[in-house]
């Protein structure tokens, strides 16, 4: 059985800091893993799509990697910004299932 | 333009009635989702169409059927209300083949009191 799990659940910086956001799976049986932005009281938008058969993506001042092996990826923001404060998920596809699996999300909040 | 989009946003219901939530999307995709968020904000799968077929039945109560119309449709019916069915209910759609990704629906926010 699939889990995914997020660390850390809440996350609170200084502006301008970079951060990494951390998702780990149990099973490494996946087509892709897609990271996610929750605002509150909204619904989901897709950050990153990460392939099984790459490494990382990249789009503006996220970077997400992804090692498959170990289970793992991480989603690294740079230059933070108040805007960016949300809830970030990730989301793994299993292998020959067209289900997508959450992780328990990072609620970040990033300070003026 | 809105690629999947969900009515209402809200609804607020008593116990015991029934309602229906629907979904649409825009994006030419074949396979299309229902998901739950509970007050932790968890996101769990309850259903998936492809191609209308259903294909996922996350052991959903029977009080819950979904229809699918058509490959751009999923619409989430609810029998007999339960205070436990308050949540955030999600639409999504992808395609089936591996490398592409899901879209979401702003949510419909299900407060049965």
């Amino acid at each position: 059985k699939q889990e995914v799990t997020q660390i850390p659940a809440a996350l609170s910086v200084p502006e301008g800091e970079n951060l990494v956001l951390n998702c780990s799976f149990t099973d490494s049986a996946i087509y892709n893993l897609q990271w996610f932005r929750q605002d509150p009281g909204k619904g989901l938008t897709s950050l990153l799509l990460i392939q099984s058969s790459q490494r990382e993506q990249t789009s503006g001042r996220l970077n997400a990697s992804l090692d498959k092996s170990s289970g793992r990826s991480t989603l690294y923001i740079a230059a933070s910004q108040p805007g960016d404060s949300a809830t970030y998920l990730c989301a793994v596809r299993r292998e020959g299932t067209y289900k997508y699996i959450f992780g328990t999300g990072t609620r970040l909040k990033v300070l003026a | 333009d809105t690629a999947v989009s969900q009515t209402p946003k809200y609804l607020v219901t008593q116990m015991g009635n029934d309602k229906s939530i629907k979904c649409e999307q825009n994006l030419g995709h074949d396979t299309m989702y229902w998901y739950k968020q509970d007050s932790k904000k968890f996101l769990k799968i309850m259903f998936s169409y492809n191609n209308k077929e259903l294909i996922i039945n996350e052991t959903v109560p029977n009080r819950f059927s979904p229809k699918s119309p058509d490959k751009a449709h999923l619409n989430l019916h609810i029998n007999s209300l339960e205070l436990g069915d308050s949540a955030v209910y999600f639409c999504a759609s992808s395609q089936a083949r591996a490398n592409t990704e899901a879209f979401f629906g702003q949510g419909t926010r299900l407060t049965v009191v």
